[in-house]
Parts: structure tokens; C-alpha cells; sequence
């Protein structure tokens, strides 16, 4: 069975200071792997994805994410915070030719002046 | 374009009456899914379609819960005597077909029952 796992259920940065989101997966068959945002009140929104190829994946907002599949992670980063970028963070991820999405338990990023 | 439109925004209703919620999937996207977010569960899979048949429906949590969807467009969640567990925000998305397309989420319903 698919799972995914979201280490750290808030996270609190200081502005301007590097971003860092971990997600490991389980997953019996090559997964495809998601990064969506959720803003208070609002849905949510695709940041990026992984599907195949290469595996650092650039998404909007300066968000990026790598795929190591020797490690089962697939952790978000951004060099430097904005305060508009807090809200929460869900990792999912899909098995492969199957397109329920299967989430992480999210974590919610706060950012301080 | 228009995205995923969900109706009601917030329904509140009393516990063991019947209620049905309505997506409107992005126009051209042939399939749509169903979650629900709760405080306790996180977000969960509830029901996917592709067209207008529902080859997973795994995550319905009971048989008080079913989902149609009419014409490859319009679906509506209906939840007949609905019970406080129930209460959560039910997500609908879509996408255009294939494994791995971007899922496009609406806005939500919230769905308080008494």
C-alpha cells in the first residue's frame, strides 16, 4: 500500500531563511510525486510535480523539489522565505498509472520577521 | 478559465438529514475526484471518475455516501443521515485524463452537521 509520510507537523522559519519540507513515500510500484499548498480558506494549489525524468523538480514560487528514490523522499526547499508563504504544505503522491492521490498529514509553515 | 466550482460553500445541517453537494469540474477534463479534509483524518480519497463511471470508490467511508456524475460533467456527493462525523470540508478536483496530470481543487464545501 501507498503512504506518505510528512516529518514535522508545523515548521516556523525566520524570513528569508531557507525553507525545508520533508516527505518520504512508500510505494510498491514507481510513484508519481506531488507538492500542493493550501493558503487559509482556499483550496489547493499544485507547487509541482514528479512524474518521470529528471529528478529535481523546479515549481511556482521558487519552490523546488528532489526525487531520491534510494532514500524515499521527496522533500520541498526554497532558499529564502517569504512571509507570503505561509500556509500548509501536503506531499502526495500517486502509484504509477493510477491517479487517486494519496496525502501526507501536511504541515503547516509559519514565517517570522 | 473557469476553475472547479463547488455548491454550497458551507451547508450546515441537523444530524440524519440527507445532503448533497455539487462540483463542477473544469470544462474538457474527463476526470474528477472526490475528498474529504477533517481535523482528525487529514485528507482523504473519497471517489474518482473517468467519464461518467466511478472505477474506484474505495474511499467511500460507508454506504450512506454515493456520487454520480451526469453527462462526463457535473457530479454531486449526497450523504444521506448524516451523522457528526461527517462534518468536514469535501474537496472536489478534476483533471484532463491521464495518470499524473495536474489535479485542479475547488474551493470546498464545509459541511457542519448538529
Amino acid at each position: 500500500a501507498q503512504s506518505v509520510t510528512q516529518l514535522g507537523s508545523h515548521v516556523s522559519v525566520s524570513e528569508g531563511a531557507l525553507v525545508l519540507l520533508r516527505c518520504n513515500y512508500s510505494s510498491s510500484v514507481p510513484p508519481y510525486l506531488f507538492w500542493y499548498v493550501q493558503y487559509p480558506n482556499q483550496g489547493l494549489q499544485l507547487l509541482l510535480k514528479y512524474t518521470t525524468g529528471a529528478t529535481l523538480v523546479k515549481g511556482i514560487n521558487g519552490f523546488e523539489a528532489e526525487f531520491k528514490k534510494s532514500e524515499t523522499s521527496f522533500h520541498l526547499t526554497k532558499p529564502s522565505a517569504h512571509m507570503s508563504d505561509a500556509a500548509e504544505y501536503f506531499c502526495a503522491v500517486t502509484p504509477g498509472g493510477y491517479n487517486k492521490l494519496i496525502f501526507g498529514a501536511g504541515t503547516r509553515l509559519a514565517v517570522h520577521p | 478559465g473557469a476553475g472547479v466550482s463547488q455548491s454550497p460553500s458551507n451547508k450546515v445541517t441537523e444530524k440524519g438529514k440527507d445532503v448533497e453537494l455539487r462540483c463542477d469540474p473544469i470544462s474538457g477534463h474527463t476526470a474528477l475526484y472526490w475528498y474529504r479534509q477533517s481535523l482528525g483524518q487529514g485528507l482523504e480519497f473519497l471517489i474518482y471518475f473517468q467519464g461518467n463511471s466511478a472505477p474506484d470508490k474505495s474511499g467511500l467511508p460507508s454506504d450512506r455516501f454515493s456520487a454520480e456524475r451526469t453527462g462526463g460533467s457535473v457530479s454531486t456527493l449526497t450523504i444521506q443521515r448524516t451523522q457528526q462525523e461527517d462534518s468536514a470540508v469535501y474537496l472536489c478536483a478534476s483533471s484532463l485524463a491521464a495518470s499524473g496530470d495536474e489535479q485542479y481543487f475547488g474551493p470546498g464545501t464545509r459541511l457542519t452537521v448538529t
